[in-house]
């Protein structure tokens, strides 16, 4: 059974902070995705990492595939009280279209 | 314009009883899924169809049948409600080979 860790579970920061959230295994993924969820609502998805090493911005937000396609970690710049919500990551295998998902980092983020 | 929704967002029934949960996605995706996210908000696949086929059954009790009547629903029924099965159900849709997962807004199951 793949499991992924994420890291912190919970996170509580003033505006304008710098964060990062780790999101770790011990299975290769074939890609790498990031969710946020808000209250209320379903997960919506926020980058797709594929190539070991990729870095990519989403505005304030950088996510980082690891080079051995294990690990992944998403860092946000001078957060906001918008950027509040449930980060979640998710591994892809073999199978493209099945998900195993990570724990969950809450934050929140105060004016 | 919604792109996946379901019902009920809210679910409130006693133990014992057979409820369904429907689910419909108008964006032409062949594949569909059964999340159950629990209280710690771990998200946990359940079932996927792929064009009305079952392609993935977690372990699931019997108690938890889905049907997909053409792939662009999902239901699912759950007979004998347990408290253990109170949770956010939700339902996802993804293109055939696809990756990103477009999610409905959740039910919200409580069982008395």
């Amino acid at each position: 059974t793949q499991l992924l860790e994420q890291s912190p579970q919970f996170l509580s920061i003033q505006e304008g902070e710098n964060l990062t959230v780790y999101c770790n295994s011990s299975s290769v993924f074939s890609s790498l995705q990031w969710y946020r969820q808000e209250p209320g609502e379903g997960p919506v998805l926020l980058v797709t990492v594929v190539t070991g090493g990729e870095v990519k911005k989403l505005k304030r937000l950088t996510f980082q595939f690891g080079d051995a396609r294990k690990d992944s970690s998403l860092h946000i710049t001078a957060a906001q009280p918008g950027d509040t919500g449930l980060y979640l990551c998710a591994g892809a295998s073999g199978d493209r279209s099945r998900l195993t998902f990570g724990e969950g980092t809450q934050l929140t983020v105060n004016p | 314009d919604t792109a996946v929704s379901q019902t009920p967002k809210y679910l409130v029934t006693q133990m014992g009883n057979d409820k369904s949960i429907k689910c419909e996605q108008n964006l032409g995706h062949d594949t569909m899924y059964w999340y159950k996210q629990d209280s710690k908000k771990f998200l946990k696949i359940m079932f996927s169809y792929n064009n009305k086929e079952l392609i993935i059954n977690e372990t699931v009790p019997n108690r938890f049948s889905p049907k997909s009547p053409d792939k662009a629903h999902l239901n699912l029924h759950i007979n004998s409600l347990e408290l253990g099965d109170s949770a956010v159900y939700f339902c996802a849709s993804t293109k055939r080979g696809g990756e990103t997962q477009y999610f409905g807004p959740g039910t919200r199951l409580l069982v008395l």
